[in-house]
């Protein structure tokens, strides 16, 4: 156990509906970064959040938002849902903003879309 | 636009022997550089990391190599062992002003033969 907790571990879903990833992070870390691994994909970074602002953004869709909670739990909304975003989303946390020690990462919600 | 590569999408190596991950990054600002393992149905951990300011950083079995010149990394196990077969993603981090997130890499899957 990473101490990094997401929910569902798995969720299947149709096209257009609209779903929420949960994360909880690792006691003490204030930052939560979320990924998506596609198939034959890497990780591509979604968005970072540290201490309930947001911190940076990548590739993130604008159907997709996120937030970061007064308890650090962190949820990614997911909207409109299409068969492409069908992948495994990741959250990781750092106890500070630039991860120079690494993230730690959950174990991911795997998405399908059909 | 991938900017952390890793053109070996899988690797074979006999107990005993060394085996050499590859990264290659195309932004010449990345500071910081981790390797991360990932069995199936977990998150990645957190291997080994490396500062752009060294050339080579050990830890164990584990030594991550840096040519900031060439703009690779490569992870080199020795000896390697059956537990060690997992999935390999190196990740590098830009400058603040470029964002707080790691770029991943597609992953490099690593099968140690008995």
């Amino acid at each position: 156990d990473s101490g990094v907790t997401q929910t569902p571990k798995h969720l299947i879903t149709a096209t257009g509906q609209r779903v929420t990833l949960r994360c909880s992070p690792r006691s003490g870390d204030l930052s939560v970064y979320w990924y998506q691994q596609s198939l034959d994909q890497g990780l591509q970074f979604l968005i970072q959040y540290y201490n309930g602002e947001e911190r940076a953004k990548g590739n993130i869709l604008e159907r997709f938002s996120a937030q970061q909670f007064p308890d650090l739990h962190s949820e990614l909304n997911l909207s409109s849902l299409e068969l492409g975003d069908s992948a495994l989303y990741f959250c990781a946390s750092s106890v500070e903003p630039r991860g120079r020690y690494g993230y730690t990462f959950g174990s991911g919600t795997r998405l399908t879309v059909v | 636009d991938q900017q952390v590569k890793q053109n070996s999408p899988s690797l074979s190596v006999q107990e005993g022997r060394i085996s050499i991950l590859n990264c290659d990054y195309t932004n010449s600002m990345f500071d910081y550089f981790l390797w991360y393992k990932k069995y199936p149905a977990e998150g990645p951990t957190f291997l080994i990391s490396i500062s752009s300011i060294k050339d080579k950083n050990e830890d164990g079995r584990f030594t991550v190599f840096l040519n900031k010149s060439a703009k690779h990394l490569s992870l080199h196990i020795v000896p390697s062992q059956p537990g060690d077969s997992a999935v390999y993603f190196c990740a590098a981090r830009g400058e603040v002003k470029t964002g707080n997130q790691f770029y991943f890499g597609t992953g490099t899957s690593l099968t140690v033969i008995p």
